[in-house]
C-alpha cells in the first residue's frame, strides 16, 4: 500500500502562514487530496487533485505538489483552523490516508 | 444542501453480521459514486469500499473482500454496507462519503461499529 507520511503536529500563531507536508512512499501523480477534521466531526474536503480548491473552502487554503511530495498551505491562519489535516491519495490501489497533522494555534 | 445520514451501527459479536445504511439527500444520488471510509484512533482513516453510479462496479480493500458488500438503491437514494464475518479489527466509526472517483467531497456524521464478545 502507498504510505503517506505527515508530521504529527504543528503550532502556529494566528495570522501566520503554515505549510503542512505529505510525502508518498511511491508516486501518486497529482492524485492527492486534503481534508480537515475538527474534534467530533467528519472530515471535510479542502483540496482535490493536489491544487484544486473544493467548493466553499476559503482561498486561504491552497495545495501544491506532484509525484511524491505535496503541501497544504494556510495563509493566513485563523483560530478556527485548529484541526487535524489529512492527505489522501487515489492513484494507487487501495486509496490511503496519511495519519494526520494536528494544527494548534498559539 | 448535501446530507448523508448513516444508520445501523452498534455492538455485535465476532463472526456476526451488521448492515449499515446511508440515506442521501440534497443532490442527484444516481449521478455520483459513493464510498465507505472507516476511522479508528490507532489505524486512522481507511478507505473500505466504493461503488459506481449504477452499482455495477464495486471496489474493496483487501481486508474486507469476501466479507463486506457495498450496494446502492438509486430509487431510495440510499447506499448500504453489508458486513459479514465481523472481526474485532473492524471496530471503527464508519463514514458514508460521496465520491468523484478520487476524492470524497461530502461525508456523513459517521456511525460506530463495535465488534466484541
Amino acid at each position: 500500500d502507498t504510505v503517506l507520511t505527515q508530521s504529527p503536529a504543528l503550532a502556529v500563531s494566528p495570522g501566520e502562514r503554515v505549510s503542512i507536508s505529505c510525502r508518498a512512499s511511491e508516486g501518486v501523480n497529482s492524485y492527492m487530496h486534503w481534508y480537515q477534521q475538527k474534534p467530533g466531526q467528519q472530515p471535510k474536503l479542502l483540496i482535490y487533485k493536489a491544487s484544486n480548491l473544493a467548493s466553499g473552502v476559503p482561498a486561504r487554503f491552497s495545495g501544491s505538489g506532484s509525484g511524491t511530495d505535496f503541501t497544504l498551505t494556510i495563509d493566513p491562519v485563523e483560530a478556527d483552523d485548529t484541526a487535524t489535516y489529512f492527505c489522501q491519495q487515489s492513484w494507487n490501489d487501495p486509496y490511503t490516508f496519511g495519519a494526520g497533522t494536528k494544527l494548534e494555534l498559539k | 444542501e448535501v446530507q448523508l445520514v448513516e444508520s445501523g451501527g452498534g455492538l455485535v459479536q465476532p463472526g456476526r453480521s451488521l448492515k449499515l445504511s446511508c440515506a442521501a439527500s440534497g443532490f442527484t444520488f444516481s449521478n455520483y459514486g459513493m464510498a465507505w471510509v472507516r476511522q479508528t484512533p490507532t489505524k486512522g482513516l481507511e478507505w473500505v469500499a466504493s461503488i459506481s453510479t449504477g452499482g455495477g462496479n464495486t471496489y474493496y480493500r483487501d481486508s474486507v473482500k469476501g466479507r463486506f458488500t457495498i450496494s446502492r438503491d438509486n430509487a431510495k437514494n440510499t447506499q448500504y454496507l453489508q458486513m459479514d464475518s465481523l472481526r474485532s479489527e473492524d471496530t471503527a466509526t464508519y463514514y458514508c462519503a460521496r465520491s468523484d472517483g478520487d476524492s470524497f467531497d461530502y461525508w456523513g456524521q459517521g456511525v460506530m461499529v463495535t465488534v466484541s464478545s
